[in-house]
């Protein structure tokens, strides 16, 4: 059963880059079925999804963020990783690394990390 | 980007009672919608994929139906464990969204 587990910093300076890893256990991270993905939310808020990699190295974006975030995989660790660059308070939210598995005609967002809370301030 | 709205945003009901919530979609999903279920402090659990798909080991009262543009999540004979924040995501193109949620309170 595959599991995540986010890890990173709780506090970034605002303009700094938020990095965050989340570690894949109990599974490949080179399944060609699971597209790793970030999703936050700020507190009492909706969900958002940040953007996602494929063990290709493809990768996909949420256009909201401007081109400030980058996903990378590294296999060799069973991990990927989020960077989000010129951090306002506006990113201050939970944080969590989930699997998008695709199968025929059916996709879902399973399994997730915990979550990470990451808060800007200076 | 795709708009999921959800409705009701705010559900008051008792142990026991039928729900349904409704999610309504601004482009025509097929059946690519899941459901989660999310308590606070936690993270969002699968409940349902493929609109209407129960994922494994998620009890028999949940149930989801719909297609293309407007779906609905029932939860018949409320549990207490089942008071919580229920949301819709499309998964059908770039980029994924969520509906607001939808509180569900006793």
């Amino acid at each position: 059963q595959v599991q995540l587990q986010e890890s990173g910093p709780g506090l970034v300076k605002p303009s700094q880059t938020l990095s965050l890893t989340c570690t894949v256990s109990g599974g490949s991270i080179t399944n060609n079925n699971y597209y790793w993905s970030w999703v936050r939310q700020p507190a009492g808020g909706r969900l958002e999804w940040i953007g996602r990699v494929h063990t290709s190295g493809d990768t996909k974006y949420n256009p909201s963020l401007r081109g400030r975030v980058t996903i990378s995989l590294d296999t060799s660790k069973s991990q990927f990783s989020l960077k989000l660059n010129s951090v306002t308070a506006a990113d201050t939210a939970m944080y969590f690394c989930a699997g998008w598995y695709t199968i025929d005609q059916s996709r879902w967002f399973d399994p997730w990390g915990q979550g990470t809370l990451v808060t800007v301030s200076s | 980007d795709i708009q999921l709205t959800q409705s009701p945003s705010f559900l008051s009901a008792s142990v026991g009672d039928r729900v349904t919530i409704t999610c309504r979609v601004s482009q025509d999903m097929s059946t690519y919608l899941a459901w989660y279920q999310q308590k606070p402090g936690r993270a969002p659990k699968l409940l349902i994929y493929a609109a209407s798909t129960l994922r494994s080991g998620v009890p028999s009262r949940f149930s989801g139906s719909g297609s293309g543009t407007e779906f609905s999540l029932t939860i018949n004979s409320l549990q207490p464990d089942d008071f919580a924040t229920y949301y819709c995501q499309h998964l059908n193109g770039y980029p994924i969204t969520f509906g607001q949620g939808t509180r569900l309170e006793i």
